[in-house]
């Protein structure tokens, strides 16, 4: 089964909402990554939060890392019709060098 | 600077002929990186190498697969004997050391016909 899991498996907002979607994990990590995938083709890496820490901001992205309940979130503030793509978030079990990734979030923002 | 590349971007075969997909990863990251997408799926993780080595080979599905990397630079996964379950996306991502950011080559689509 995945390490990561996101939730929901799809999201559909408004332009100007919020978007938030979650992570869970199953095992201790090093970190979370969380990256953007547009069209089936390349991912793109957004943020990485230690295991250590406990939120990061990057622009309009807040995550935030729960190791007690082993979730991660990705919100995403007033969000535009771009940010129409799928999520996913990676996690590195302790004494792994392998990312695992969830089956992603399917964001759709409409203008 | 350029980013990683993979190549052909598109590759149609018939069942049972090999095929060979490259990827160019970021100069001076070690540690490289082969997943596989079927449609609306996760990130199936295949190999990877931290530099030439490759420590980890668990996640290749059968020994119709296998993945060089020479000169700590380029990696070739090739797949012999091609099965229609193969199509997929293949994607490629590279790392400046494991358990870093990666990043990710536009993929290849394979089509086994």
């Amino acid at each position: 089964s995945q390490q990561g899991e996101e939730d929901p498996q799809a999201l559909s907002i408004q332009e100007g909402e919020n978007a938030t979607m979650n992570c869970s994990y199953k095992t201790s990590i090093n970190n979370l990554q969380w990256y953007r995938q547009n069209s089936g083709r390349g991912l793109v890496h957004l943020i990485l939060i230690r295991s250590n820490e406990r939120e990061k901001h990057s622009g309009r992205l807040r995550v935030t890392l729960d190791t007690s309940k082993k979730s991660s979130s990705l919100l995403i503030t007033a969000s535009r019709a771009a940010d129409t793509a799928s999520y996913f978030c990676a996690t590195d079990a302790m004494g792994s060098y392998i990312p695992t990734f969830g089956r992603g979030t399917s964001l759709i923002v409409h203008p | 600077g350029a980013g990683v590349s993979q190549s052909p971007s598109n590759k149609v075969t018939e069942k049972g002929k090999d095929v060979e997909l490259r990827c160019d990863p970021i100069s001076g990251h070690t540690a490289l990186y082969w997943y596989r997408q079927s449609l609306g799926q996760g990130l199936e993780f295949l190999i990877y190498f931290q530099g030439n080595s490759a420590p980890d080979k668990s996640g290749l599905p059968s020994d119709r697969f296998s993945a060089e990397r020479t000169g700590g630079s380029v990696s070739t996964l090739t797949i012999q004997r091609t099965q229609q379950e193969d199509s997929a996306v293949y994607l490629c991502a590279s790392s400046i050391r494991t358990n870093g950011e990666q990043y990710f080559g536009p993929g290849t689509r394979l089509t086994v016909t």
